[in-house]
């Protein structure tokens, strides 16, 4: 079937403007993680899902970031109140089991945020 | 605190060439190392995934070696082609993590000339 999904692929925010980036995983996966990427930097964790159970938001940077994944399967991430910093690549990967330490996990392309 | 090292941090080779890419980390206790490809403008391929017990992973031209004891893993590609030009990720499962979230060195760009 189709692979992980992201949109959209590009956004530009003022400072100070929410956005709201969205994750189609691939079908029947359990497993969700968002990472960031700054700009010749490897992805950074942010959050990690369990179907609908958000079970570990420890990288998620500041209470502005939110994620949520209400019916186990598509996800959005919502930046509130962005800020320069917050300018990056935004990757989504699923993979297929619970608490996938041995699994592969698959990405989509990422959402381009510059903030200005 | 594990940390993630790839060096270096760019490499540009002739067509044909054997690549090595080299990737190392801080702390021995892992569930498994995988090499990640990354094209531009798109997402992260999965090249290899190493187990913490096992000591090597081949496919094709690719072949991936693990020194859990000493922190180090190598990326070999064999007979590079222009194709092969990408950025080359590394990232850890840490043993103490729960869910499989990766942990990621910056990456090698590598760049092969016909």
């Amino acid at each position: 079937g189709a692979g992980v999904s992201q949109s959209p692929r590009y956004k530009v925010a003022k400072r100070g403007q929410d956005v709201a980036l969205r994750c189609d995983p691939i079908s029947g996966h359990v497993s969700l993680f968002w990472y960031q990427q700054a700009l010749g930097q490897g992805p950074e964790f942010l959050t990690y899902f369990q179907n609908e159970a958000q079970l570990d938001k420890s990288g998620l940077p500041s209470d502005r970031f939110f994620a949520e994944r209400p019916e186990g399967s598509v996800s959005t991430l919502k930046i509130q109140r962005t800020q320069q910093e917050d300018s990056a690549v935004y990757l989504c990967a699923s993979s297929l089991r619970l608490a996938g330490r041995t699994d592969t996990q698959y990405f989509g392309p990422g959402t381009r945020l510059t903030v200005l | 605190k594990q940390e993630v090292t790839q060096i270096p941090a760019a490499l540009s080779v002739p067509e044909g060439e054997n690549l090595v890419l080299n990737c190392s980390f801080t702390d021995s206790a892992i569930y498994n190392l995988q090499w990640f490809r990354q094209d531009p403008g798109k997402g992260l391929t999965s090249l290899l995934l190493i187990q913490s017990s096992q000591r090597e992973q081949t496919s094709g031209r690719l072949n991936a070696s693990l020194d859990k004891s000493s922190g180090r893993s190598t990326l070999y590609i064999a007979a590079s082609q222009p194709g092969d030009s990408a950025t080359y990720l590394c990232a850890v499962t840490n043993a103490g993590d729960s869910w499989g979230k990766l942990q990621f060195g910056a990456g090698t760009q590598v760049v092969v000339t016909p």
